[in-house]
């Protein structure tokens, strides 16, 4: 099994660019995520799915959109990029089991620069 | 609205040596969770912990849960180099939603 696996690795875009990070997982988990991480601000959610054609918001929505058409996959879209989205995105899935997810499996990240 | 500390923020320790990492959360929670990162890298997956007084150990790492004080520790006993690393813990917020702390960056001296 791969995992989690995330591209690209890096990227750098201009502000107002739009551009979307990829996110697979190969263990038919239920539940995945998105998360950024800033620095001395622990990670925090974006966007959650708890599966095909069912997405809601996290604690940081603002500026993303997500969709999961498979189990296998759940891109994220910045639609115009910002500096202050300048971060570390890491995506997570999970499997669900008696109402709630169980610990989560972290992709190896993102690092994104907008200028 | 659910909000999760970690204390302390930065800990050096010397090898041999015991500490604890404090978690406290503001509001009802049965699901706690503790992840590794090392620097650069992705998030690991330490100790789930799912109901009031559970413990659970793995080799110098303990983690207990105590939902009536809303407080997990995470629970170093001897300390080596190899736990050096940044350690998060995260609180369910409603079923599907996760808040992590802040993380406490630790360093083993040797």
């Amino acid at each position: 099994n791969a995992g989690v696996t995330q591209t690209p690795k890096f990227q750098v875009l201009k502000t107002g660019q739009s551009m979307t990070l990829q996110c697979a997982q190969d263990m038919n988990h239920e539940y995945m995520s998105w998360y950024r991480q800033d620095p001395g601000m622990g990670l925090r959610l974006i966007h959650y799915s708890v599966g095909a054609g069912i997405t809601d918001q996290g604690e940081v929505p603002n500026g993303y959109n997500v969709s999961r058409s498979t189990t296998e996959d759940f891109p994220l879209r910045l639609l115009s990029a910002a500096p202050s989205q300048t971060s570390v995105y890491f995506c997570a899935s999970s499997p669900l089991g008696g109402g709630y997810s169980y610990e989560q499996y972290f992709g190896p990240g993102t690092r994104l620069t907008v200028t | 609205e659910l909000k999760v500390e970690q204390n302390p923020l930065f800990l050096s320790m010397q090898e041999g040596k015991n500490y604890t990492i404090y978690c406290n959360y503001s509001t009802t929670s049965d699901r706690l969770y503790w992840y590794r990162q090392d620097p650069g890298k992705s998030l690991e997956s330490l100790f789930v912990l799912l109901s009031n007084g559970a413990v659970k150990q793995e080799g110098r790492l303990m983690a207990s849960l105590d939902t009536k004080a809303r407080l997990s520790t995470l629970h170093i006993t001897a300390a080596v180099h190899d736990l050096s690393a940044t350690y998060f813990c995260a609180v369910s917020s409603g079923t599907y939603k996760y808040i992590f702390g802040t993380g406490t960056r630790l360093k083993v001296l040797a």
